[in-house]
């Protein structure tokens, strides 16, 4: 079946530092893919998505590409905030709200 | 009040207990859902509501009950839970259009004794 598998965190990092976080799927179709950020204390948030393949996603600073052939979507950003710091979840569909997350990856930036 | 709230947030119960986690979403969707979120494993789908007609049913033990009565509200019913149902449970709402942006509660902590 479809899924989606994250490097397992913490990513720790210093502020203004560049950011990578992985996300490689598997999927049977061509589905979109997100970035959700759940910030602590906060329910998730749409962060950036895709919908086909070499789509580029950003907002706030960070960018993901959809990438076919390797089967990813990594998040990045060039220069993290301590108020960066939070748990990012990646995450396909296919044309519904019916959503597979991965296992979220926590970053943490210290200043 | 805007977005979407979930009640308890925090809720600690025996197994023997029955309990109910409350969600109200004031964004006019049509869709709500719970997901359950436990450590290093990944968010869990449970439940798929779309205009008050349950959709999906992610074989969850029947220990969990859902009930929406109109399309701003979702409860969870619990009830005999088991000390490895302790995790935090979220509720979403979506316009139901299948853009994929759901819009979450802070989730209610759940810990079974």
């Amino acid at each position: 079946g479809d899924s989606v598998t994250q490097m397992e965190g913490p990513v720790t990092l210093s502020e203004e530092a560049f950011l990578t976080i992985n996300c490689t799927y598997t999927a049977t179709g061509y589905p979109s893919l997100f970035w959700y950020v759940q910030y602590p204390g906060e329910g998730l948030q749409l962060l950036l998505k895709a919908t086909k393949a070499d789509d580029k996603g950003s907002n706030k600073g960070f960018e993901a590409t959809y990438r076919k052939e390797t089967t990813s979507f990594h998040l990045e950003k060039g220069s993290v905030q301590v108020s960066d710091s939070a748990v990012y979840f990646c995450a396909l569909n296919y044309n519904t709200d019916k959503l597979i997350f991965g296992t979220g990856t926590r970053l943490q930036v210290f200043p | 009040e805007t977005g979407v709230t979930q009640t308890p947030r925090h809720l600690v119960m025996g197994m023997t207990n029955k309990k109910s986690l409350k969600c109200e979403q004031h964004l006019g969707h049509n869709a709500m859902y719970w997901y359950k979120q436990s450590a290093k494993k990944p968010l869990e789908l449970m439940f798929v509501y779309s205009l008050e007609e349950r959709v999906e049913n992610n074989s969850v033990p029947s220990r969990f009950s859902p009930e929406c009565p109109n399309s701003s509200h979702l409860f969870l019913h619990l009830h005999t839970l088991q000390p490895e149902d302790s995790a935090l449970y979220l509720c979403a709402s979506s316009p139901g259009q299948g853009t994929g942006e759901l819009f979450f509660g802070e989730g209610s902590r759940l810990t079974v004794l």
